[in-house]
């Protein structure tokens, strides 16, 4: 969705590299979703921020949401070949009940072992 | 628990030929909604439903219908199937839109010839 647009929209690490995700919103945020796809598979869910200047971490992943920039960045650090795969970002734009969960187009990440 | 279901996995259409995508999910889930993925445009929302009886157009609902008469079941019709309906479609489902995560199906890929 051109609402939502991501970026890089590939990227190819060595392995132990880190690297960061972008996830930029036309509109005000009021929930952003990251999740995870792997080749031929569906989407595996991540993390879910609502609240700006909130930060959340997972294992080696760590997403941050700039709620006046309507921005949110996914980080990995030192990256490992199973982090390979499609990370998309998903956004609320209406209040938390309108039921209109739009996605960015996706980053594909490869990481060289 | 078996979380969203879909059916089929894989479905070969000719144009113009009528099918009905399955999704049911066991988690009593009010929330259900409808996504396709292509190359390049992520996760497109088509319908979406916030409860049994309320259905609401997502991003690209031309060509498709949803009803929703059970809180299990969210199925998704393609009247007369188009060559730009190839597409992998997921089916997801949450607690309520905007307090918990997408669950998601593991798609199903359709190709219209």
């Amino acid at each position: 969705s051109q609402e939502l647009e991501q970026s890089p929209q590939s990227l190819i690490v060595q392995e132990g590299k880190n690297l960061t995700i972008n996830c930029t919103s036309s509109k005000t945020l009021y929930g952003l979703y990251w999740y995870k796809q792997k080749y031929g598979e569906g989407l595996i869910f991540l993390m879910m921020l609502q609240k700006g200047g909130e930060e959340k971490s997972h294992e080696k992943i760590t997403a941050k949401l700039d709620e006046k920039k309507q921005q949110s960045s996914l980080h990995i650090t030192a990256s490992q070949p199973s982090h390979a795969g499609i990370y998309l970002c998903g956004a609320l734009h209406g209040s938390s009940n309108t039921g209109k969960l739009i996605f960015g187009q996706g980053t594909t990440l490869q990481v060289k072992p | 628990n078996a979380g969203v279901t879909q059916t089929p996995k894989f479905q070969v259409l000719k144009t113009g030929q009528s099918m009905t995508l399955q999704c049911a999910q066991d988690m009593n889930h009010e929330y259900m909604s409808w996504y396709r993925q292509d190359p390049g445009m992520g996760l497109r929302l088509i319908h979406y439903s916030v409860g049994a009886g309320i259905t609401d157009q997502g991003e690209v609902p031309n060509g498709y219908n949803v009803s929703r008469s059970t809180t299990e079941d969210f199925p998704l019709r393609l009247l007369s199937a188009a060559p730009s309906q190839t597409s992998v479609y997921f089916c997801a489902s949450s607690y309520g839109v905007g307090v918990s995560s997408l669950h998601f199906g593991n798609g199903t890929r359709l190709t219209v010839t």
